[in-house]
């Protein structure tokens, strides 16, 4: 079975600093991919960053990076110069390379960006 | 490129009624997923399809249903209301890789109150 991880419910952080949101999976699948998504209030997920359970290298996509820790099963999103807009609840979620879409989603971490 | 759109945006039906929902992926996207996010349970995987198949089913009873047009538009049934059902209705579309996890993109959500 698959499950994810996010241990923080709500976070804070100041303008312009960086802010980890953390992130631990499990699966028994061989081949996987982590995905970090960001919901705003109005309700609509958006797609900030993929991992690939292969991939060597740990994947960036501007302000954001992901840091995939395999042995630990943590796939960790990194935001660096945090700005008001980030202000929102993160989602991490996991799909196996043989499940499809089914993609797991673990119950999301609410980050607050301060002024 | 136009991203995932999802009709209605709102809805309030009564316990008992029957609703759909409706979901145009992403051009050149085949493969579309349903979801249901509410704050009980969180984000739970509804089912997929792709070519018009049913490729992925979630846990959820058979009140549930759903098929996707030649176009790759999707709609979602459910029959019989309950007022456990009050929740955002996510559709995503992806492109649907073979051999690997695939990145999901989410539209806006439909909202759906059963009272």
């Amino acid at each position: 079975a698959q499950k994810i991880t996010q241990t923080q419910p709500g976070m804070f952080v100041q303008e312009k600093e960086a802010v980890t949101l953390d992130c631990t999976y499990d699966t028994s699948d061989p081949s996987y991919g982590l995905f970090w998504y960001k919901q705003p209030s109005s309700g609509e997920m958006i797609f900030l960053i993929y991992q690939g359970s292969y991939d060597q290298q740990n994947a960036t996509e501007g302000r954001y990076s992901l840091n995939f820790q395999k042995a630990r099963k943590s796939a960790n999103l990194v935001i660096s110069a945090s700005q008001l807009g980030d202000s929102a609840m993160y989602f991490c979620a996991m799909s196996g390379a043989n499940r499809g879409n089914d993609m797991r989603f673990g119950a999301g971490t609410r980050l607050t960006v301060k002024p | 490129k136009a991203g995932v759109t999802q009709t209605p945006r709102y809805l309030i039906k009564t316990r008992g009624q029957q609703v759909t929902l409706s979901c145009s992926p992403i051009s050149g996207h085949r493969s579309v997923s349903w979801y249901q996010q509410t704050p009980g349970q969180g984000l739970q995987f509804l089912f997929e399809y792709f070519s018009e198949t049913q490729r992925n089913k979630g846990n959820f009873p058979g009140r549930f249903s759903g098929r996707q047009f030649s176009n790759s538009r999707s709609e979602m049934n459910v029959s019989t209301l309950e007022l456990g059902d009050s929740a955002l209705y996510l559709c995503a579309s992806s492109l649907r890789v073979a051999g690997g996890p695939d990145t999901q993109y989410f539209g806006p959500g439909t909202r759906l109150t059963v009272l």
